[in-house]
């Protein structure tokens, strides 16, 4: 799986956009890119996946680079129950297989 | 979506003691996977679990310490053996539905005393 490279810590504005960014320069021509959350005391909850094409579901939008070198997680409307550790996974290949997991952002909404 | 239940949700140990964590699942899965995730850190795999055979350890876990079974598609169970204070953390079951999306369980909180 490749590493992915997550700035520590993040501060949003409630009600606005969250911007969270993801380097994986070492990524390989079938591994996605998955986006999972951890809320304090939860185990982590699935957010959005991709492999090369933008995607966006009801929760979040995923920005890959054309290069797939990096991404961007986007929380349209950011709430106080987003704040969270979010962590940006490279690897499997079509399915989850085994997530290898970094060190995460710690995503803090102020009111 | 799936269900995962994790028993017990915590617990408090002596040292030199064994612990075995239950994960059942409402569906059957293929693969389930265990982590833990230590005071303040990031998840880590200790393991894949799969059925009919024995669980594949990553790196710097071995069965020894974290024996795994999984008789059946919907069950797994991991023991943490010998525990010492460095063994407190939380461990989490995971399983894989195979459309890329993992369910986790709640964790299992253990202090080793």
């Amino acid at each position: 799986d490749a590493k992915t490279t997550q700035p520590t810590s993040m501060d949003c504005a409630e009600g606005r956009a969250a911007n969270l960014p993801c380097n994986h320069s070492t990524i390989s021509g079938n591994e996605y890119v998955y986006w999972y959350r951890q809320i304090h005391s939860q185990g982590p909850q699935y957010i959005i996946h991709g492999l090369k094409n933008n995607e966006t579901n009801e929760m979040a939008s995923l920005i890959i680079t054309e290069d797939r070198k990096s991404s961007t997680l986007i929380l349209p409307h950011a709430t106080l129950r987003d704040t969270a550790v979010y962590y940006c996974i490279a690897g499997g290949g079509g399915a989850t297989n085994k997530l290898i997991f970094g060190t995460g952002t710690l995503l803090a909404v102020q009111p | 979506s799936a269900v995962i239940s994790q028993k017990p949700s915590r617990d408090i140990c002596q040292r030199g003691t064994s612990l075995t964590i239950q994960c059942q699942v409402d569906s059957q899965v293929t693969m389930m996977f265990w982590y833990r995730q230590q005071p303040g850190q990031s998840l880590t795999l200790i393991a894949t679990a799969n059925q009919g055979s024995e669980a594949t350890y990553e790196s710097g876990f071995v069965i020894d310490k974290f024996p795994i079974s999984r008789p059946n598609l919907t069950f797994s169970t991991l023991t943490v053996s010998n525990m010492s204070p460095e063994d407190s953390s939380i461990y989490l079951c995971s399983v894989d539905r195979g459309n890329a999306e993992a369910f986790f369980g709640q964790g299992t909180r253990l202090t080793v005393v």
